[in-house]
């Protein structure tokens, strides 16, 4: 059953630690995408990629990186300097970037210890 | 001005009315649109998508695109209980390959 997979589910910061969410598809898909969505508000690109070892910065990139060195993978990783993380993080992806629809994984919720 | 609007809620709809959401956006180059459904506490799953304007059905729903005024709706007929959620606007600069979200709004329909 294809679909994208987030883990974990949960996760705890401790100030000063750097924190990575996994995202994996086997939907063959080629833009994947990570957004934070805090409460009461809708979705914020972080970043997305439209092809394997390629990534572009969203709307609100600072204090976070990506790698995209396979197709079915995109993680995220949040550092510290991200000074507030605490948020729901998805992970999204869509056949090709433009104008198709976008897939969601379950989503991670992060929060600091 | 944000880059996606959409109505302010919460929107609280009777069994069986029709429930109307609206969005507006601000970049006219803008070619895709989306509206996605997000229960609380789950991930977004998508209801509809409009490229050309006009309306577009798909059973209770009907998505609306003017893209001389900028503007995007959804329409649910015959509302039930389970369509309460928070529906988010979603508009594609497809040259970009990325979708700008709204704030969404969130529906309420009592029994």
């Amino acid at each position: 059953d294809g679909g994208i997979t987030q883990s974990p589910k949960y996760l705890f910061r401790k100030e000063g630690q750097n924190v990575t969410l996994s995202c994996e598809q086997n939907l063959n898909h080629d833009a994947m995408y990570w957004y934070r969505q805090d409460p009461g508000q809708g979705l914020r690109l972080i970043y997305y990629s439209h092809i394997v070892n390629d990534f572009q910065k969203g709307d609100i990139a600072e204090g976070y990186s990506v790698s995209r060195e396979k197709k079915e993978s995109f993680p995220l990783t949040v550092t510290s300097a991200q000074k507030n993380p605490t948020a729901f993080y998805l992970c999204a992806s869509s056949p090709h970037g433009g104008n198709q629809p976008q897939h969601f994984g379950d989503g991670t919720r992060l929060s600091i210890l | 001005q944000k880059e996606v609007e959409q109505n302010s809620g919460p929107l609280s709809v009777p069994e069986g009315a029709i429930a109307s959401l609206n969005c507006t956006y601000s970049d006219r180059g803008s070619q895709s649109f989306f509206w996605y459904r997000q229960y609380s506490g789950k991930s977004p799953e998508l209801i509809m998508f409009i490229y050309s304007n006009g309306d577009k059905e798909d059973g209770r729903f009907t998505a609306q695109l003017n893209k001389a005024s900028q503007y995007v709706s959804l329409l649910i007929r015959d509302s039930q209980p389970s369509d309460s959620a928070t529906y988010l606007c979603a508009v594609t600069d497809t040259n970009a390959g990325k979708s700008t979200f709204g704030d969404g709004t969130t529906l309420t329909v009592k029994p």
